[in-house]
């Protein structure tokens, strides 16, 4: 069946150390996608990128960076030097191709707090 | 485009009453749902559509009724209004086909008493 695990329930650093968010899931699928969502403190939730399962490329937008890794299925989400306004709630999800309902399978998010 | 909208944005029900929490998208998607979000929990669907007059039960779809008469609209209606339901309610909207992004909108804080 299709999961999507966060291990991390929550994370604390100090402003401009790197941080690293795991996500890893598990899919029956050949194709799925794969999403990151933040949720800032003022309750949004914003779309922050989407990968697919042919692409194995690692992704990269300013401090942010995304390791894709199909034999680990592991999706991990980087912030490197972080800052105060990066603390949010964050989301990783899944999305099967074979899905004829659409649905995306959450994880239970990771709480990032950024410290001054 | 407004993208996800959905009313009210607060709002304090009384255990037993019903209500409607509305949303819209302008953005012709097929699939919409509903989420609620509790504190220090992530998002459970309650109830999705893949298009005008189908809809489908999600994970905590129980107290809660939904139609999709539109494509732009997807109402959820508490029937019976009960303080387990004091959540976060989101709406969220997403093109046909796995790839795409959900857009979600602003939410609705529901608390009952």
């Amino acid at each position: 069946a299709q999961k999507v695990t966060q291990a991390q329930t929550e994370i604390s650093v100090v402003e401009k150390e790197d941080v690293t968010l795991d996500c890893v899931y598990e899919t029956r699928d050949t194709t799925y996608y794969l999403f990151w969502y933040k949720q800032p403190p003022s309750g949004e939730l914003v779309f922050l990128i989407r990968r697919n399962s042919f692409d194995e490329q690692n992704e990269i937008s300013g401090r942010y960076s995304w390791n894709f890794q199909k034999s680990t299925s592991s999706f991990n989400f980087t912030i490197t030097a972080s800052q105060v306004v990066d603390s949010a709630v964050y989301f990783c999800a899944l999305s099967e191709a074979q899905d004829s309902n659409y649905q995306l399978i959450w994880g239970a998010g990771t709480k990032l707090i950024i410290k001054p | 485009n407004a993208g996800v909208t959905q009313t009210p944005k607060f709002q304090v029900l009384k255990t037993g009453q019903s209500m409607t929490l509305q949303c819209a998208q302008d953005m012709n998607h097929e699939y919409m749902s509903w989420y609620r979000q509790d504190p220090g929990m992530g998002l459970r669907l309650i109830h999705y559509s893949v298009g005008a007059g189908i809809t489908d039960q999600g994970e905590v779809p129980n107290g809660y009724n939904v139609s999709r008469s539109t494509t732009e609209d997807f109402p959820l209606r508490l029937l019976s209004a009960a303080p387990s339901q004091t959540s976060v309610y989101f709406c969220a909207s997403r093109d046909r086909g796995n790839s795409y992004e959900q857009y979600f909108g602003p939410g609705t804080r529901l608390t009952v008493t």
